[in-house]
Parts: C-alpha cells; structure tokens; sequence
C-alpha cells in the first residue's frame, strides 16, 4: 500500500523568503505525482503535475522536481506572499488493481508573515 | 473547460440527520470519484464511479453513507444518520479513465458540520 508523508507538517517564514516542502512515497512504480493546494475549507487546487518520466515541471514562482527511484518530491517556492499561504498537499497516483489510484500525504500548512 | 461543480458549498446539521451533496465533473470525464477529508488529515477516497458503474467502495461506511450516479454524469453521496465524526470536507473529483498520466480535478468541496 502506498504512504505518503510529507514534511514538515507546518512552516512559518517572512515574506520573501523562498519555501521547500517535502514529500515522500514509499512505492516508487507511480504514474505522476501531483502538487496541490488548499485553503481552509476549501477544495483542492492543482498546482502541478508531474509524470513519472519527468524530473521537474515549473510554473511561476513554482518549481516541483521529482526523483521516482528515490520515492522523493520536492515543492519550491520562490519569494514568497503572504497569499502563498495555505495547505499544500501532494498526491502521487499509482497502479492499484486494474485502476490508477490517488494517495494522499496530510500536508504541509505554510504562513507567509508580512 | 467548466471545472467540477459542487453544491452546497456548506452544510450544518444535527446528528441523526440526513444530508445529501451533488457533484458535476468536467464534461466527459467519465470517472468520478467521492473524498472525505477530515480537518488535518489528507484527503481519503470513499468511492469511485467509473461511468455509472461502482468501481471501488471499499471505504465506504455502507451503514450510512450511500452514492449514485445515475446517466454516468451526475452523481450524488447521502449520509443518514449522520455521526459527529462525519464532520469534514467532502471533495468531488473527476478523471479520465485509463489515462493514468492525467491529473485529477477537484471541485471546491462541501464543508459538512454535524452538531
């Protein structure tokens, strides 16, 4: 069964400074993995989406990179504002059975302070 | 192309009670899939529709949730009674099926408080 972690579970910075957060997975035969956020309440925002050929993908201020073999993601923020403040979540999708499931980690909460 | 459509956004409910939410995915998406996610903790898959066919329920709590997709669109989850512990965020989201390297879309959630 896939596990998802991600680390660390909260983080505060200044505004400006750029934000790393983590994930890792167990099963490393996954199809993509996916990057997203979600503020209080709310549903969830695809930020990016990376497949398992792929080593990086970028958006923005955004960069996520991915290392398969070593069950590794890593999310990066650049300079970041106080509206990148949210919960972002990685979600890796893999084969389980006859279908491709999502997995899930709990999250990393980021504060922007001003 | 319209997102994934979900209502109502919020709900407040007594234990004991029933509720119902509705979900529309993205036009021709023909997989369909229910997450609970409790206040913390990351999302948890309670069913997955492929078309208007039951592809995993294997979480669902059956005593009291149920979901339908009538016509492969459409699709609508009911809790009754409902539990204290049924409050969370109940997410909707929509795929292509036997496309793994597409992502998921989400829509943007009922928040379900049972009192």
């Amino acid at each position: 069964k896939q596990e998802v972690t991600q680390i660390p579970a909260a983080l505060s910075v200044p505004e400006g400074e750029n934000l790393v957060l983590n994930c890792s997975f167990t099963d490393s035969a996954i199809y993509n993995l996916q990057w997203f956020r979600q503020d209080p309440g709310k549903g969830l925002t695809s930020l990016l989406l990376i497949q398992s050929s792929q080593r990086e993908q970028t958006s923005g201020r955004l960069n996520a990179s991915l290392d398969k073999s070593s069950g590794r993601s890593t999310l990066y923020i650049a300079a970041s504002q106080p509206g990148d403040s949210a919960t972002y979540l990685c979600a890796v999708r893999g084969p389980q059975g006859n279908d491709y499931k999502l997995s899930f980690g709990a999250g990393t909460t980021v504060t922007v302070r001003a | 192309e319209a997102g994934v459509a979900q209502s109502p956004r919020y709900k407040i409910i007594e234990k004991r009670q029933s509720v119902a939410f509705w979900c529309n995915p993205i036009s021709g998406h023909a997989t369909l899939y229910w997450y609970q996610q409790i206040l913390g903790q990351g999302p948890k898959l309670l069913i997955q529709f492929q078309n208007n066919g039951v592809v995993d329920d294997s979480q669902l709590p059956k005593d009291r949730f149920s979901a339908e997709r009538l016509k492969g669109v459409d699709s609508t989850l009911k809790i009754q009674p409902a539990k204290l512990e049924d409050s969370a965020v109940y997410l909707c989201a929509s795929s292509s099926p036997g496309v793994a390297w597409y992502g998921y879309t989400f829509g943007s959630g009922t928040r379900l408080t049972v009192v």
